[in-house]
Formats: C-alpha cells, sequence, structure tokens
C-alpha cells in the first residue's frame, strides 16, 4: 500500500514570496491534516479536512495560509506571503476516518527555508 | 487545554540495555495516547497506541507502553535497545470526545531524541 506522498520535499524562498504544497493521502482515507514542525518542537495541527470539507482550521494563520481540498482526495497548502517565522517542516497525514482513535499516517514533509 | 510532557530531551543509552522515553500529558477527561518515531528527513511512523482496556500496550518493532492513568504517564519501553532505534520518538493526546471543549486535535509532545550507542 502507498503511503502519503508529499511534493516538494524541500523549497527555499525570500520572504514575501508564496510557495505551496501538495499532498495526496493513502487511497481511501477520508480525513486529511497538515502540521507544521519547527525545528525542535512537535507538530502543530494547522488544517483538518473531511473528505473536502474543513472540520478545524483554528491555528491556520489565515492572513497568509490557504488549504484546499477541492476532490477530496488531493489537497495543497499555500502560503502567501512567506515570513521568516514560516521556516519548519511542512507535515501531510491521513487518516480512514475523522475518528478520536484513527491513527494519522504522515507523509515524509516539506522543509521550507525561508530566506 | 490538553498538553504533553517529555521531560528529557536526549536519552542515551548502550545498545542491548532496555530503553525508556518518558511521557506525561495533561487531558481533561480520558485520554487517547499514541507514539511516533521520527527517523531523519522522513515524516512519523506510527509505534502504537493506547485506547482503552489493557494498560500495556505492545507496538512495532519491539515497543511497548505502559499507560498509567494516576501518574497521567505513558512511558514507552524497549527491553534491548538496537542502534536502529536511534531516532527522535514523540508522544501525543487527544481527549475522548465527550469533552467537547478538548476539541479533535492530536496535541504533541516536544520529542526526546534516542542515541543508542554500539
Amino acid at each position: 500500500e502507498a503511503g502519503v506522498a508529499q511534493s516538494p520535499r524541500y523549497k527555499i524562498i525570500e520572504k514575501r514570496q508564496s510557495v505551496a504544497f501538495w499532498c495526496n493521502p493513502i487511497s481511501g482515507h477520508a480525513t486529511l491534516y497538515w502540521y507544521q514542525q519547527i525545528l525542535g518542537q512537535g507538530p502543530k495541527l494547522l488544517i483538518q479536512f473531511q473528505n473536502n470539507g474543513v472540520v478545524d482550521d483554528s491555528q491556520l494563520p489565515k492572513d497568509r495560509f490557504s488549504a484546499e481540498r477541492l476532490k477530496g482526495v488531493d489537497s495543497t497548502l499555500k502560503i502567501q506571503p512567506a515570513k521568516l517565522e514560516d521556516s519548519a517542516v511542512y507535515l501531510c497525514a491521513s487518516s480512514l476516518g475523522g475518528g478520536f482513535t484513527d491513527t494519522q499516517y504522515f507523509g515524509p514533509g516539506t522543509r521550507l527555508t525561508v530566506l | 487545554a490538553q498538553s504533553v510532557a517529555q521531560p528529557e530531551d536526549q536519552v542515551n543509552v548502550a545498545e542491548g540495555n532496555p530503553l525508556t522515553v518518558k511521557c506525561t500529558y495533561s487531558v481533561s477527561g480520558n485520554p487517547y495516547l499514541f507514539w511516533y518515531v521520527q527517523y531523519p528527513n522522513r515524516g512519523l511512523q506510527f509505534l502504537l497506541k493506547y485506547i482503552t482496556g489493557d494498560n500495556l500496550v505492545k507496538g512495532s518493532y519491539g515497543f511497548e507502553a505502559e499507560f498509567n492513568k494516576s501518574q497521567t504517564s505513558f512511558h514507552l519501553k524497549k527491553p534491548s535497545a538496537l542502534v536502529s532505534d536511534s531516532a527522535l520518538y514523540f508522544c501525543a493526546v487527544r481527549a475522548q470526545p465527550r469533552i467537547k471543549a478538548a476539541g479533535n486535535k492530536l496535541t504533541f509532545g516536544g520529542g526526546t531524541r534516542v542515541l543508542v550507542k554500539p
């Protein structure tokens, strides 16, 4: 079974530029999550989708971050404009359902460096 | 608000010796608890979870964890560590759904780096 796919793996941009990340979850998984992992910290949830609807985006900085999951499968996360403090690894995860006991499976992440 | 504490930034252990990675949590009501491992330049890999029932949970790669409600702990253990166990370990907690205010988020600790020396 293929795992969660993410691209690109690495991205370096200047501050105030825009950037987009792509995620393809495990086939059949209805729930998709985007996390931000700053160096030396645990992942922090940015947004959770159930199919193509948003379940939780309370920790998403909506003035600069946006995310979509148009057909309930792939998802993109965008940052516009980027700030220095956005330098982090962006992890995508998926789970079969959205239940509290469901295991989340993570992709390899995209390492973003903002200069 | 729910939180997870991993009090040790790094744990050093000799190969073949027992490995313990500590985790304590704070949550309103009963918790669901998870352990993940992260190797360099890779995403998090699921090791095990506690939902209900037996306090001792067995997981992947010979790891196990013991849920202790009175001490609000969920320590990860392995009887005999391997050099290949060297990685970053994360504990995470989620509140059971009847506690609406706690939300649905999986909250992670800051991680513990494990170094197993030959």
